[in-house]
């Protein structure tokens, strides 16, 4: 168990909908991250969040946002649903803004399928 | 724009012998820091080791080790005494300095019992 939640575990949902992805952070963790993997492939980031203010931004589409609230908790809201943005979704979180390389564990994932 | 390639997407071992997966990278930085990390079935991301590349000593943890060649910009892990339980997909990202981590697109490692 890394100390990183994400709920929910498993979202099934039609095309054009939306909806939205939580992360709890390991306690005391400032920095959190999203990725994005599809079916056997690499992990795409989309964005990290340090402290409540977005810190990078990869190759999130204009459709997706987050957000960091003060409890360090994040969400990432996924709008106008598309088949291909059927994939698991993970968030991440380290203690700082990987200055030094520290480690970013991985939640265990929400797995979103889009009818 | 930093890349990382996995040049292997499936290798097979016996179990109890050795394996290495190998990762290679293209940057133009010359501080970063690079991961191994292991996904099994069950999806979790799970990190093996990690190394500094200023520090030229190989990082090792246990059964894994990495070669790591920094003017070649290769990466690879090494697996001594292969187990049942380090069948997964393996994948090799780099981090750089926007603090991203930059993926390889995995290799699925199959354990021979």
């Amino acid at each position: 168990d890394s100390g990183v939640t994400q709920t929910p575990k498993h979202l099934i949902t039609a095309t054009g909908q939306r909806v939205t992805l939580r992360c709890s952070p390991r306690s005391g963790d400032l920095s959190v991250y999203w990725y994005q993997q599809s079916l056997d492939q690499g992990l795409q980031f989309l964005i990290q969040y340090y402290n409540g203010e977005e810190r990078a931004k990869g190759n999130i589409l204009e459709r997706f946002s987050a957000q960091q609230f003060p409890d360090l908790h994040s969400e990432l809201n996924l709008s106008s649903l598309e088949l291909g943005d059927s994939a698991l979704y993970f968030c991440a979180s380290s203690a700082q803004a990987l200055a030094g390389g520290n480690e970013q564990f991985f939640g265990p994932g929400t797995r979103l399928t889009v009818l | 724009a930093q890349t990382v390639t996995q040049s292997q997407p499936e290798m097979s071992v016996q179990e109890a012998e050795t394996v290495t997966l190998s990762c290679t990278y293209d940057t133009s930085e010359s501080d970063y820091y690079l991961f191994w990390y292991k996904q099994p079935p069950s999806r979790q991301m799970i990190l093996v080791i990690r190394q500094e590349a200023y520090k030229q000593q190989n990082a090792t943890e246990n059964r894994f080790s990495v070669n790591f060649q920094k003017a070649a910009k290769s990466f690879s892990l090494k697996i001594s005494d292969s187990q049942l339980g380090d069948a997964a997909m393996y994948f090799c990202a780099y981090l750089d300095s926007n603090y991203q981590l930059i993926w390889g697109a995995g290799t699925k490692l199959i354990i021979k019992p």
